[in-house]
This record gives C-alpha cells, structure tokens and sequence, in this order.
C-alpha cells in the first residue's frame, strides 16, 4: 500500500543552520507529494507541493524536489529561524480522497 | 481568508458521554475530513465526506459516527467516550480536484477523557 516515511525528531539546530528533513515514499502510480507545517497550538497548514517527478515546490525559504528515481522528497532551508519551529509532515496523494500523512518531524530551532 | 474553524480549542469529558465535535468552512469545499492526530502516528484519517449527506469510513471509524446535513459543517460523534479517545482531532476541507489535491485544516480540539 501506500505509505510515507520521514526522519524521526526531534531535529534541533541553531539558527541560520541548514535545514533538511528526509521524506521518502511507496505509491502506486503517480502520487502528488506535499508538506505541511503545523505552529505550536495551530493546524496544518500547506507548505509547499509537486505534482509531478523533478517538480520543485518552494515557499517562505523551504524547497522540496519530486525524485521519482530514489522516491523522496526531502525538505531543505538554507539558513533556518527561531519561527520556523514546528512540525513538519510529509504527505502524498494519488487520486481520490485519501491523503497519507507521515508521523511528523519537529524541529527546534535555538537564538 | 481562507478559514477552517473547529468549535472547541480543547474539551474534557468523562467516560461515556456522547461528544460532539462541530467543524465548520467557508471556501465551499466538497469534501471534509476528520482525522485524529497521535504523537509518533501523524494523521490518521477517522471519516470523510464529499457531499452533503455523504460519507465514508476512513482507517480507525470504530467508536465514532460523523454528519454532514450541510455542505459547510461536519460534525464528529463519539458515541461513548473512552479513554483511548483522548487526541488531538484535525478538521479539514479541500476540493475534489483528484491528483494535486491540498487540504485546509481547522486549529485543532485536543480531548482528554477522563
């Protein structure tokens, strides 16, 4: 079946350190591939999506390719902030209703 | 701008009462969704609806029942609480775009059960 595995956390890293959190995934067919972030307290919201293989979908300084290759889809921040501090889910689709969530990574970010 | 809204930012109830959770959107979305979130587990999709009346078992229906008598609200029902119901729970709505498909989710009711 379908399924989505990210890196466990908690990621902590200084600020203006680079970011990456690894996302890879099993899928028939075609999948669309998302990630979203949810702030302390809050719901998630999208960050960003591709839709297709090489695709590369980018947001507030995140960026993530669609390597269909090697079935990843890895977030990367070239300098990350204080605010950036969240958790962050990888997702895919591949038609009809259903999105797959992975657990979740959380990532703390240090002044 | 855009809006999810979840009735209750958090709940506490006892074991076996009947609770509600009353989700409402604004975009004139199809589909809706409820889903449980758990530390180490990520979503778990609960129920779905996409249309009015409509509605369909998603991974863990067991112990809880949904409505959806209008197209903007959808309402999670659990039917006797227990305490392994104590989560946080995330409404969400999108459109029926098929592949591309993004979700807007409400801020989420964290239930304890006691």
């Amino acid at each position: 079946g379908n399924s989505v595995t990210q890196m466990e956390g908690p990621v902590t890293l200084s600020e203006e350190a680079f970011l990456t959190i690894n996302c890879t995934y099993t899928a028939t067919g075609y999948p669309s591939l998302f990630w979203y972030v949810q702030y302390p307290g809050e719901g998630l919201q999208l960050l960003l999506k591709a839709t297709k293989a090489d695709d590369k979908g980018s947001n507030k300084g995140f960026e993530a390719t669609y390597r269909k290759e090697t079935t990843s889809f890895h977030l990367e921040k070239g300098s990350v902030q204080v605010s950036d501090s969240a958790v962050y889910f990888c997702a895919l689709h591949t038609g009809g209703f259903k999105t797959i969530f992975g657990a979740g990574t959380r990532l703390f970010v240090k002044a | 701008d855009v809006k999810v809204t979840q009735s209750s930012r958090y709940l506490v109830k006892r074991t076996g009462e009947k609770v509600f959770l009353e989700c409402v959107q604004d975009m004139d979305h199809e589909n809706m969704f409820w889903y449980r979130q758990d530390p180490g587990l990520g979503l778990r999709l609960i129920y779905f609806s996409y249309d009015v009346k409509m509605k369909e078992k998603g991974d863990i229906p067991e112990g809880y029942s949904v409505s959806r008598e209008k197209k903007e609200r959808f309402s999670l029902i659990l039917e006797s609480a227990s305490t392994n119901q104590t989560s946080m729970y995330l409404c969400a709505s999108s459109r029926p775009e098929g592949q591309g498909l993004s979700a807007f989710f409400g801020q989420g009711t964290r239930l304890t059960v006691v």
